[in-house]
Formats: C-alpha cells, structure tokens, sequence
C-alpha cells in the first residue's frame, strides 16, 4: 500500500515552460487536492476533486489546471511557469472531505526560473 | 470565506519546557483536524476534534476544542526534540473546502 505518491520530487522550469505534477492514490479515495506551501503562508489550496469527474477551485487556482478522470490520479498541471510558481506542492487525499484525515504525498519543490 | 488563524507563527523553546498552538475561527466550525509536519517532510495527520468542550490527549499532547466551537488548541508537555516541526490546524470551510492555517513552527534548543 504505497499511499499517496507524488512525482517528480523536484523540478526546475524555465519561465513560460509547462509541466504536469503527477499525483495517485491507491487508497480508493474519493477527495483529492493539491497544495502549495510557502513559507510563513502554510498551505493553501489550488484544486480539489470530489471524485472522478469532479474537480473545484481553491483558494489559489490561477495559472493551475486539473483533472480527474480516475479515482486514483488527480495531476496539476502548470500552463506557462512563473517564477511566483517557485513553491513546494503537496497532493493529498482523503476518504471523504467531511471528517476523514488526509494523506499527504512527498511533496514536489518546484523552481521557476 | 473561511479563514483560520493560527498563532504564534513561531516558538522557540528550551527542551523540557512546554509550548502552545492556537486556532482562531470567526465562525463556528464543524470539526478541526491537526497535523505535524517535520522539517523537510509532509503533514501528517494528528487528531480530529469533533464535540464543543472535547479534550483528547497523545501522551505529551493534549488537543482542545472550545466550547463555542470557534478556537482550539495544541498543548505539548514538556518538549523534547523529536516534537521540532511545523504544527497546523485544518478546517472544512462552507464551500466544503479543508483549509490550513498558517502553521506554528517549534523549535527546541537542547
């Protein structure tokens, strides 16, 4: 049972580049979001899904785009990188959103340069 | 909408001494989830707080849920280093979405 898995670990972009940050679950969850951190701002949601199919907005979703087309992946894509992007990202998971804890994957560092 | 403030943003301590997060809501909250996060790791999850007034205790940590359902906090007793980390309150606002607070660094000086 690997959990949540999140790839790559670390990345650098040029600015304008796009990527996709990969996010699975093996856990048959149905919420899923992605997160970035920086420092003294926490962790602040981009998107979530609330099962295949369904997909939201964050609190930060510009320059972010997602998909959820099975209950196991969930990726994050960047359209056109920026050096603002420069941040760790954490995918998560949970069983449902109303009361189940979430698991985080590994995290990615990403740096925009 | 829902915002959660978490304070300090940071503590420095003395091994041995105790420390405490807090977690200020403007609005009643349905339940509140913790999480550890070590330096240069990812959140793991603590407990969740469901019941106005509720207490729960891991060993040194004790977990408290305000009457109001509005704050809450995390106590640890006696630090040690292994407790050296980031420590965040999470909340499920109205639109369904599980926000984080800021976070409370800790450090822990032997």
């Amino acid at each position: 049972n690997a959990g949540v898995t999140q790839t790559p670990k670390f990345q650098v972009l040029k600015t304008g580049q796009s990527m996709t940050l990969q996010c699975a679950q093996d856990m048959n969850h149905e919420y899923m979001s992605w997160y970035r951190q920086d420092p003294g701002m926490g962790l602040r949601l981009i998107h979530y899904s609330v099962g295949a199919g369904i997909t939201d907005q964050g609190e930060v979703p510009n320059g972010y785009n997602v998909s959820r087309s099975t209950t196991e992946d969930f990726p994050l894509r960047l359209l056109s990188a920026a050096p603002s992007q420069t941040s760790v990202y954490f995918c998560a998971s949970s069983r449902t959103l109303a009361d189940t804890e979430a698991f985080f994957g590994q995290g990615t560092r990403l740096t925009v340069v | 909408g829902q915002q959660v403030m978490q304070i300090p943003q940071y503590q420095h301590v003395q091994e041995g001494e105790d420390f405490t997060t807090y977690c200020n809501s403007s609005t009643t909250l349905s339940n509140i989830q913790w999480y550890k996060q070590r330096p240069g790791g990812h959140p793991v999850f603590l407990i969740q707080l469901v019941k106005s007034g509720e207490v729960k205790k891991q060993k040194r940590l004790t977990f408290q849920f305000g009457e109001a359902k509005k704050n809450s906090s995390l106590h640890i007793t006696a630090t040690q280093t292994t407790d050296v980390g980031t420590y965040f309150c999470a909340v499920i606002n109205q639109g369904g979405k599980l926000i984080f607070g800021q976070g409370t660094e800790l450090s822990v000086k032997p």
